[in-house]
């Protein structure tokens, strides 16, 4: 079965503060995505990376930034905390493809106070 | 630029009642269409997918979904809801054969589903 992990379901954390929010797959995937879930606004996609240290912008990349070093981890980084970043962070992967399916990790729920 | 709206926000079945979910995409060739189900905390867990050919895609746990390209729509279905189908229910639209997206997805803003007994 394919597992995405996130590092933690919970966080809480303070304006300003630098977050990082870890992904890792073990299905050797080559695709990598970084969503934000809100209530009524379904997901959005914040940043993608189609393989090792390649990445893209989605449609909110906005007070974010990525890191893909090891193809098996994608990192998420809030450099400076707002509180309007509270949010659900749902990681996903997929092989490269164009019919391959995105499977998704259990989500982070982050508070920023 | 592809988009996709679920109509109802909230919907409430009894349970052993059909059930209808109703996605409608915005894409301008042959989409690649998914459903997802996200139950309380969980994150999202693929139930069908929909590429090409028959235009009818069986899933898992018994839901199907219809692709439509003269309505643009990719309703979900369940002949019978039972209780532990109470979730989040979200439709997504990718780029169809020829896309260069990355499997990139556009998700509706969900359904949330209550099943009564």
């Amino acid at each position: 079965d394919v597992k995405v992990t996130q590092s933690s379901r919970y966080l809480v954390k303070r304006t300003g503060e630098k977050v990082f929010l870890e992904c890792v797959q073990d299905m050797d995937h080559e695709n990598m995505f970084w969503y934000r879930q809100d209530p009524g606004l379904g997901l959005r996609l914040i940043y993608f990376s189609y393989d090792v240290k390649m990445k893209e912008k989605g449609d909110i990349p906005e007070g974010y930034s990525v890191s893909r070093e090891k193809k098996e981890r994608f990192s998420l980084i809030l450099e400076s905390a707002s509180t309007n970043q509270t949010s659900m962070y749902l990681c996903a992967s997929r092989l490269a493809g164009p019919q391959e399916t995105q499977y998704f990790g259990p989500g982070t729920r982050l508070l920023v106070l | 630029a592809q988009s996709v709206t679920q109509p109802d926000i909230h919907i409430t079945v009894s349970e052993g009642a059909s059930l209808e979910l109703r996605c409608n995409y915005s894409y301008g060739a042959t989409p690649y269409l998914f459903w997802y189900v996200q139950s309380p905390g969980q994150g999202l867990q693929l139930l069908l997918k929909y590429f090409s050919g028959d235009t009818l895609v069986q899933g898992i746990k018994g839901f199907e979904a219809e692709f439509k390209r003269s309505q643009s729509s990719f309703n979900l279905r369940k002949p019978s809801v039972h209780w532990s189908d109470a979730a989040e229910y979200f439709c997504a639209v990718g780029a169809g054969a020829g896309g260069t997206s990355y499997g990139k997805l556009t998700f509706g803003q969900g359904t949330i589903l209550t099943v009564h007994p």
